[in-house]
């Protein structure tokens, strides 16, 4: 079984909508959960990040951790067409030390 | 500042060669790591280092060796290519919060 399962998609949304993403895991020493955008032939680079549950906001961005579910999302709302691009979910222990990373949903903002 | 830097962005190699596949930083960061990314397996740890002498493994580290005699450098070696090897490699630093690491542009290496 994999550490973290994530939905590759792709999703395709008209500009303006709300997107969803989603990633599930099984490691309940995980503390620390990451989103990464990755556009084609480019390294990721983090959006934000959350430590344990709950929910965090940073512009039209919304990362939430369930730990009791072992799920969390990254919500992205009035999307844009500079928002098609590839979403990471990664998370590691409080060691910080190790990484792990789903395998991307890709998604493209339709103008 | 130039970031994370990696050479050579594209590489081909016969199976049995070996190669170093180089990575730099010029933000003093203590944490930097290799990962490689292949279509339908993500991102996968293949090794890391917490600073200047000290390297562990990641998930998947055969056929990789690494070293950190500097800060700022972390190269990662094939020993003897296999085309199990073919994939984007990406270096990846960061500071204080190891959460917030930043990605190279990656090196592309087949291996045939």
């Amino acid at each position: 079984q994999k550490e973290v399962e994530q939905d590759p998609g792709p999703l395709s949304v008209p500009e303006g909508a709300i997107v969803s993403l989603n990633c599930t895991y099984s490691n309940s020493a995980f503390q620390y959960f990451m989103w990464y955008r990755q556009y084609s032939r480019k390294g990721p680079e983090l959006l934000m990040y959350t430590y344990s549950s709950g929910n965090k906001e940073d512009g039209r961005f919304t990362a939430q951790v369930d730990k009791s579910s072992k799920y969390i999302s990254l919500f992205i709302r009035d999307s844009q067409p500079s928002d098609s691009a590839t979403y990471l979910c990664a998370m590691t222990s409080n060691t910080g030390n190790q990484f792990y990373f789903g395998t991307g949903t890709s998604l493209t903002v339709i103008p | 500042n130039a970031g994370v830097t990696q050479t050579p962005k594209f590489q081909v190699l016969k199976t049995g060669q070996s190669m170093t596949l180089q990575c730099a930083q010029d933000m003093n960061h203590e944490y930097m790591s290799w990962y490689r990314q292949d279509p339908g397996m993500g991102l996968r740890l293949i090794h890391y280092s917490v600073g200047a002498g000290i390297t562990d493994q990641g998930e998947v580290p055969n056929g990789y060796n690494v070293s950190r005699s500097t800060t700022e450098d972390f190269p990662l070696r094939l020993l003897s290519a296999a085309p199990s090897q073919t994939s984007v490699y990406f270096c990846a630093s960061s500071q204080s919060n190891p959460y917030e690491q930043y990605f190279g542009p990656g090196t592309r290496l087949t291996v045939t």
